[in-house]
């Protein structure tokens, strides 16, 4: 069964720094695109940021690019989002999910969400 | 940036009653879109992708069309597990964009 255990969704001030960690387990972590997407609260779902199965490419929103670096540790089974200079509109559930075998960019399995609060 | 469009926004139905979403992208997605429902304090849950592949394990009340620019997302015979909000996502190419969503409300 595909898991995933997400941790580090905290209350930061503006302008803080918080890494968010995915444990995955149940699948062969190595293969796959992952995701990080966000929801925040009462809003829509935002897609974040996307990191291919080796760790070579990455891809990020707008919204986050040059304050927000995902990364992958194969050899952990673990997603990482370190977010920097965050500010009070990152306020979100923070989800990873994973991609289909089949059709790369939707998401089949989704971790349970980590709540980040950026306020003072 | 691909934009994508859903409507309506709400959706009041009740149960036994088809009901259809329709996403619009604002450029050429070929069938790169996917659809998902999403509960209150839940993660969301793919339902439909390459626009009108069923996920495995989903119910055959759901079903996706479309391609290009214009999809549709129906639910037949609305069960009150379906009550919930629908998005679809484009995955044409990054960045990845989602619907602002449709929330399926019982009447």
């Amino acid at each position: 069964e595909v898991q995933f255990l997400e941790s580090g969704g905290d209350l930061v001030q503006p302008g803080g720094s918080l890494r968010l960690s995915c444990a995955a387990s149940g699948f062969t972590f190595s293969d796959f695109v992952m995701s990080w997407v966000r929801q925040a609260p009462g809003k829509g779902l935002e897609w974040v940021s996307s990191i291919s199965s080796s760790g070579a490419y990455t891809y990020y929103a707008d919204s986050v690019k040059g304050r927000f670096t995902v990364s992958r540790d194969n050899s952990k089974n673990t997603l990482y989002l370190q977010m920097d200079s965050l500010r009070a509109e990152d306020t979100a559930v923070y989800y990873c999910a994973k991609d289909t075998v089949v059709f790369e960019g939707a998401n089949d399995s989704w971790g349970q969400g980590t709540l980040v609060t950026v306020s003072s | 940036d691909i934009q994508l469009t859903q409507s309506p926004s709400f959706l009041s139905a009740s149960v036994g009653d088809r009901v259809t979403i329709t996403c619009r992208a604002s450029q050429d997605i070929s069938n790169y879109l996917a659809w998902y429902q999403q509960k209150p304090g839940k993660s969301p849950k793919l339902l439909i992708y390459a626009a009108s592949t069923l996920q495995s394990g989903v119910s055959s009340r759901f079903s996706g069309t479309g391609s290009g620019t214009e999809f549709t997302l129906t639910v037949n015979s609305l069960q009150p597990e379906d009550f919930a909000t629908y998005f679809c996502q484009q995955v044409n190419n990054y960045p990845r964009t989602f619907g602002q969503g449709t929330k399926v409300e019982i009447k």
